[in-house]
């Protein structure tokens, strides 16, 4: 298995712009989560899916922020429209049991 | 309110010597705890976990110890290694299939 797929692996956008973030999750694992890191906050759960079906959406900054799970192969992370204070790393990852959590390799996202 | 607390952004250590990152949590709830590592430019990888009826979980250099009462938990890594200068963080559970509650990490510098 390749693991958790994330793309792009670095965004860099203007203020203003729609992005989307995507992730492949592993095949089989039930639960994906969308984080972002940050060096103030570290890492800071913004939403997960279980079964495909947003569970806690509550670390969604404002309503600039959208996520999709439309299959338990492919989600999406949107960002419109992206403002500066958006640049952080963000990750996904997925699991099956607690102990497998298996994060991406993350995106970057730059908002100039 | 952070449940889960590192409060020391960075260590270094001298290479051989004993590195000891400490993680303090809030919810006496939690029963599962895990300790992630994470280099440049990759997600975190799971490292070491403990449950909350054991004090202490031995892995090779690595050693995490739990203590209830002052809920407080620390990972050992003896003896260290340039290899493992990353970023650790610290996270807790309820119980395995609730979501994992993160600290901020602690960035290990190891020097030869």
């Amino acid at each position: 298995d390749a693991g958790v797929i994330q793309s792009p692996r670095h965004e860099v956008t203007e203020m203003g712009q729609e992005v989307t973030l995507r992730c492949k999750p592993i095949s089989g694992h039930n639960s994906l989560f969308w984080y972002r890191q940050t060096m103030m906050r570290g890492l800071e759960l913004l939403i997960y899916f279980n079964n495909n079906v947003p569970i806690d959406d509550s670390g969604m900054p404002e309503d600039r922020f959208s996520a999709k799970m439309p299959n338990a192969s492919f989600s999406t992370l949107k960002i419109q429209p992206s403002e500066p204070r958006d640049s952080a790393v963000y990750f996904c990852a997925s699991r099956q049991g607690l102990y497998g959590y298996t994060f991406g390799s993350g995106t970057r996202l730059t908002v100039v | 309110d952070q449940q889960v607390k590192q409060n020391s952004p960075s260590l270094s250590v001298q290479e051989g010597r004993i590195s000891i990152l400490n993680c303090d949590y809030t919810n006496s709830m939690f029963d599962y705890f895990l300790w992630y590592k994470k280099y440049p430019a990759e997600g975190p990888t799971f490292l070491i976990s403990i449950s909350s009826i054991k004090d202490k979980n031995e892995d090779g250099r690595f050693t995490v110890f739990l203590n209830k009462s002052a809920k407080h938990l620390s990972l050992h890594i003896v003896p260290s290694q340039p290899g493992d200068s990353a970023v650790y963080f610290c996270a807790a559970s309820v119980d395995s299939n609730y979501q994992l509650i993160w600290g901020a990490g602690t960035k290990l510098i190891i020097k030869p």
